[in-house]
C-alpha cells in the first residue's frame, strides 16, 4: 500500500526555518517525479516546488524561489522541503504529492497519493 | 484570486446530476490537460480525473470530465450523499510557467 507521511510542520516565528520530512512507503521513491502543495487556512491548493526522479531537477513557485529547497533520499526513501526565511503567508498544511507523468510532452499534474500533511504557522 | 475560475457552490439532490465548470485562458486550459480533484472535509485531495477525462482505478464512472476551448466541466451523475465535498481543478499554465488550481467549489447534496 502506497504511503506518505509527512512530519516537521510546527509554529515558526517569521524570518525562521523549518524542514518537512514525507516518509514514502509501498512504492519505488526513485521511479517518480514528488510534489509538495500547500493549503493555507481556508484556502484553496498552491503547488509549491517537485523534483525528479534521481534529484538532478527541481522547479518552485515564485513566491518560495530562493527561499525553499526541495530536497530527496531515495536510499531513506524520503523528500524534504527546507523553509527558510518563513513568512505569515507561508502558514499552511503542506502536503507530500506523488506525480504521475502523462506522456505527450505535458506538465503532469497527475498527484495520485497525497500525504496526510503537515501544518506549518509562521506567527510572531 | 485564482488563475482558474469556479463557482463556490453547486448543489443537487439525491440521484440527479450535477456539472462543476472550470474556466481558464489559452495559456491554461486552452492548450494543456485538465485535472480534477476531490476534496472531502479535513481530507487531502484526491485525484478524480486527469487528462482532461481519464478516470484513475477505482473512481467510479459516475464522474466525468471534459474539455472546450479555454473550459473544463467536471459531471457527477447519480449524486450521493457522500459526494458533498470540495471539487478543484488545475493546469499547467504557459505564460505563468507554473501548475494552477482553481479556488474550488463546494458541491452540497440535498
Amino acid at each position: 500500500e502506497v504511503q506518505l507521511v509527512e512530519s516537521g510542520g510546527g509554529l515558526v516565528q517569521p524570518g525562521g526555518s523549518l524542514r518537512l520530512s514525507c516518509a514514502a512507503s509501498g512504492f519505488t521513491l526513485s521511479s517518480h517525479w514528488m510534489s509538495w502543495v500547500r493549503q493555507a487556512p481556508g484556502k484553496g491548493l498552491e503547488w509549491v516546488a517537485n523534483i525528479k526522479q534521481d534529484g538532478t531537477d527541481d522547479f518552485y513557485v515564485d513566491s518560495v524561489r530562493g527561499r525553499f529547497t526541495i530536497s530527496r533520499d531515495n536510499a531513506k526513501n524520503s523528500l524534504y522541503l527546507q523553509m527558510n526565511s518563513l513568512r505569515a503567508e507561508d502558514t499552511a498544511v503542506y502536503y507530500c504529492v506523488r506525480e504521475i507523468e502523462v506522456g505527450y510532452g505535458e506538465v503532469s499534474l497527475y498527484f495520485d497519493y497525497w500525504g496526510q500533511g503537515t501544518l506549518v504557522t509562521v506567527s510572531s | 484570486q485564482s488563475v482558474l475560475t469556479q463557482p463556490p457552490s453547486a448543489s443537487g439532490t439525491l440521484g440527479q446530476r450535477v456539472t462543476i465548470s472550470c474556466s481558464g485562458s489559452s495559456s491554461n486550459i486552452g492548450s494543456h490537460f485538465v485535472y480534477w480533484f476531490q476534496q472531502l472535509p479535513g481530507t487531502a485531495p484526491k485525484v478524480l480525473i486527469y487528462s482532461n477525462n481519464q478516470r484513475p482505478s477505482g473512481v467510479p464512472d459516475r464522474f466525468s470530465g471534459s474539455k472546450s476551448g479555454t473550459s473544463a466541466s467536471l459531471a457527477i451523475s447519480g449524486l450521493r450523499s457522500e459526494d458533498e465535498a470540495d471539487y478543484i481543478c488545475a493546469a499547467w499554465d504557459d505564460r505563468l510557467t507554473v501548475r494552477v488550481f482553481g479556488g474550488g467549489t463546494r458541491l452540497t447534496v440535498l
